[in-house]
């Protein structure tokens, strides 16, 4: 039992250039979550999703792109990469409502130049 | 708009003494979560106080929730280095009409000496 897993664990990115973070839990929660962290700052929501093929905004979602197609993978595109999307991305999962402890992934590193 | 404040944000203490860390929010909840985060790692969870009045204790921390306060404590008994780290709380989104996630304070970097 992994938990929630994340690849990469670090990344560069030029402006302009997009990737897709990876996200996978096999505890067969219901809910996911993206939160980005900015330096001496708190989470902030990205996107989640209910379920599979169930997605919708967070607090940030500009810049982002979300899809689930499977209960285990909750997938974040970056699209055309900008130096404000510098951030420690952290992944979660729950297995019901909000109300059930979120567990979190170890977090991708990305800087973009 | 849901806002969450934690103070202090930054707090330097020494060994076996006590000290709390308080966490306002701005709409009604009765759902709050605290989390732990050592450097460069991700974030564990503590507790989860889902109503008014609930207290949570693991060793030596322990957490409270007054809703009509609108405030939450983290109290540290008789601080031991280990506990050294940065302490989030966050709340439920949906308090303040938003969505199915939570909303995080800014967090209280903790540095207990010997």
């Amino acid at each position: 039992n992994a938990g929630v897993t994340q690849t990469p664990k670090f990344r560069i990115l030029k402006i302009g250039q997009s990737m897709t973070l990876q996200c996978t839990q096999d505890m067969n929660h219901n809910y996911m979550y993206w939160y980005r962290q900015d330096p001496g700052m708190g989470l902030k929501l990205i996107y989640y999703s209910v379920g599979a093929g169930i997605t919708d905004k967070g607090e940030v979602p500009n810049g982002y792109n979300v899809s689930r197609s499977t209960t285990e993978d909750f997938p974040l595109r970056l699209e055309l990469a900008a130096p404000s999307q510098t951030s420690v991305y952290f992944c979660a999962s729950s297995l019901r409502a909000i109300t059930d402890t979120q567990y979190f992934g170890p977090g991708t590193r990305l800087t973009v130049l | 708009e849901l806002k969450v404040e934690q103070n202090p944000l930054f707090l330097s203490m020494q060994e076996g003494k006590n000290y709390t860390i308080y966490c306002n929010y701005s709409t009604t909840s009765d759902r709050l979560y605290w989390y732990r985060q050592d450097p460069g790692k991700s974030l564990e969870s503590l507790f989860v106080l889902l109503s008014n009045g609930a207290v949570k204790q693991e060793g030596r921390l322990m957490a409270s929730l007054d809703t009509k306060a609108r405030l939450s404590t983290l109290h540290i008994t008789a601080a031991v280095h280990d506990l050294s780290a940065t302490y989030f709380c966050a709340v439920d989104m949906r308090s303040g009409g938003g969505a199915d996630g939570l909303t995080f304070g800014k967090g209280t970097h903790l540095i207990i000496q010997p």
